[in-house]
């Protein structure tokens, strides 16, 4: 168990509709970093936060959003869902240590857009 | 920019040693290793930093080679257990740090007895 918890599991949802994933870091960790996974386009990163402030952002299209709330909890919003949208969705939290920072990921929630 | 990973896929008998390599176009600070099994979420192996020695978990070790911008992880005596997906990172430009931590699509280890 690492610690990083994310909510819910499976989400199963029609096209056209928007859904929010959320995620607890471990406790004390301040970064949150959501990835998409799918089986073409292997683990991508979507965006970091760090204490409530984005930090970095990679591929997240317009029609995704996401926040870092005061508890240090996120949410990922994906809305007008394709098709496409559907994949695993890993959140991560991280801790610097001896050698650099290394990250500690959730579980995942599967997304399944019909 | 995503770091490329060879091989796609490796296919090994138990015993056999491997080697996973992992380049970059742009300059590296740091490279990351991570490993996926079936199923379950990536768990961190270990930070390449420049400049960094040769770094080593169980019978897995990696190097770096920030010149060609590689990086290249080495699997000695594979075990069952070490089967699953390999990813190798490369953050921005914060050294050791994983801001923005781009992974290569992965390497597909599969470990048969």
């Amino acid at each position: 168990d690492s610690g990083v918890t994310q909510t819910p599991k499976h989400l199963i949802t029609a096209t056209g509709q928007r859904v929010t994933l959320r995620c607890s870091p471990r406790s004390g960790d301040l970064s949150v970093y959501w990835y998409q996974q799918s089986l073409d386009q292997g683990l991508q990163f979507l965006i970091q936060y760090y204490n409530g402030e984005e930090r970095a952002k990679g591929n997240i299209l317009e029609r995704f959003s996401a926040q870092q709330f005061p508890d240090l909890h996120s949410e990922l919003n994906l809305s007008s869902l394709e098709l496409g949208d559907s994949a695993l969705y890993f959140c991560a939290s991280s801790v610097m240590g001896e050698g650099g920072e290394k990250l500690f990921f959730g579980s995942g929630t599967q997304l399944s857009v019909l | 920019q995503q770091p490329v990973q060879s091989p796609q896929a490796v296919i090994l008998r138990e015993g056999e040693d491997a080697v996973i390599n992992c380049s970059s176009s742009k300059a590296l600070y740091s490279v990351h290793w991570y490993r996926q099994k079936h199923g379950e979420a990536p768990v961190f192996l270990m930070i390449l930093l420049k400049g960094g020695e040769q770094k080593g978990h169980e019978k897995i070790s990696a190097s770096f080679n920030e010149k060609k911008q590689q990086s290249s992880l080495y699997l000695t005596a594979s075990q069952l257990s070490y089967s699953g997906t390999y990813f190798c990172g490369t953050p921005g430009e914060v050294r050791g740090g994983a801001d923005g931590l781009t992974f290569g699509k992965g390497t597909h280890l599969i470990i048969q007895p």
